[in-house]
């Protein structure tokens, strides 16, 4: 059963600051997705990052993964405010559709 | 990407009751998936949905509490049947593929009471 954990749980950095977010996965997999969730609102997709050492960048976000080590990071650089919210990575396997989600990381940015 | 209609937004129910969610894509997807979401958790997929055959449901979650129907390429609806309060919870519904990333409906809000 594939099981995806994220690290920190919570994580409150002061603005300007950097910080990663790591998503380890438990079985083979070369395919996932970030997501960001605001408070009462769906999902937003952020990366979809489909190959070993793949890297996409969007503003202030850049996620990376390396399916060697299982293990994927969202690197935030120079954080502010409206990065406040909540992340999730998420893994599915190539002969399967759906997707099993990561446990979350609550995000505080501190003014 | 897929644009995903999902209603109601939210919901009050009494306890015994059922609701049923419905999704409405704008385009022809085949699969079509239902989560849910409990308070301060992350998502669990409750079952897969493909038209013209029943769906898959994941472990924990069983036909006569949430029946699905898949009517078409375009619509698909969740219920949630004799609910409890252990019910309330955030249910969304998406479409997508493992090579191009997945969709997510705006999600309904249910307060079982």
């Amino acid at each position: 059963e594939l099981k995806v954990e994220q690290n920190p749980l919570f994580l409150s950095m002061q603005e300007g600051k950097n910080y990663t977010i790591y998503c380890n996965y438990s079985t083979t997999s070369d395919r996932l997705y970030w997501y960001r969730q605001d408070p009462g609102k769906s999902l937003e997709s952020l990366f979809v990052l489909l190959s070993n050492g793949a890297v996409k960048q969007e503003g202030r976000l850049m996620a990376s993964l390396d399916t060697k080590a299982r293990l994927s990071t969202l690197h935030i650089t120079a954080a502010v405010h409206d990065l406040s919210a909540t992340y999730f990575c998420a893994v599915s396997q190539r002969s399967y559709q759906k997707v099993t989600f990561g446990t979350g990381t609550k995000l505080q940015v501190i003014p | 990407s897929a644009v995903i209609s999902q209603k109601p937004s939210r919901d009050i129910c009494q306890r015994g009751t059922s609701l049923t969610i419905q999704c409405q894509v704008d385009s022809q997807v085949t699969m079509m998936f239902w989560y849910r979401q409990q308070p301060g958790q992350s998502l669990t997929l409750i079952a897969t949905a493909n038209q013209g055959s029943e769906a898959t449901y994941e472990s924990g979650f069983v036909i006569d509490k949430f029946p699905i129907s898949r009517p078409n390429l375009t619509f698909s609806t969740l219920t949630v049947s004799n609910m409890s309060p252990e019910d309330s919870s955030i249910y969304l519904c998406s479409v997508g593929g493992s090579n191009y990333g997945y969709t997510f409906g705006s999600g309904t809000r249910l307060t079982v009471v």
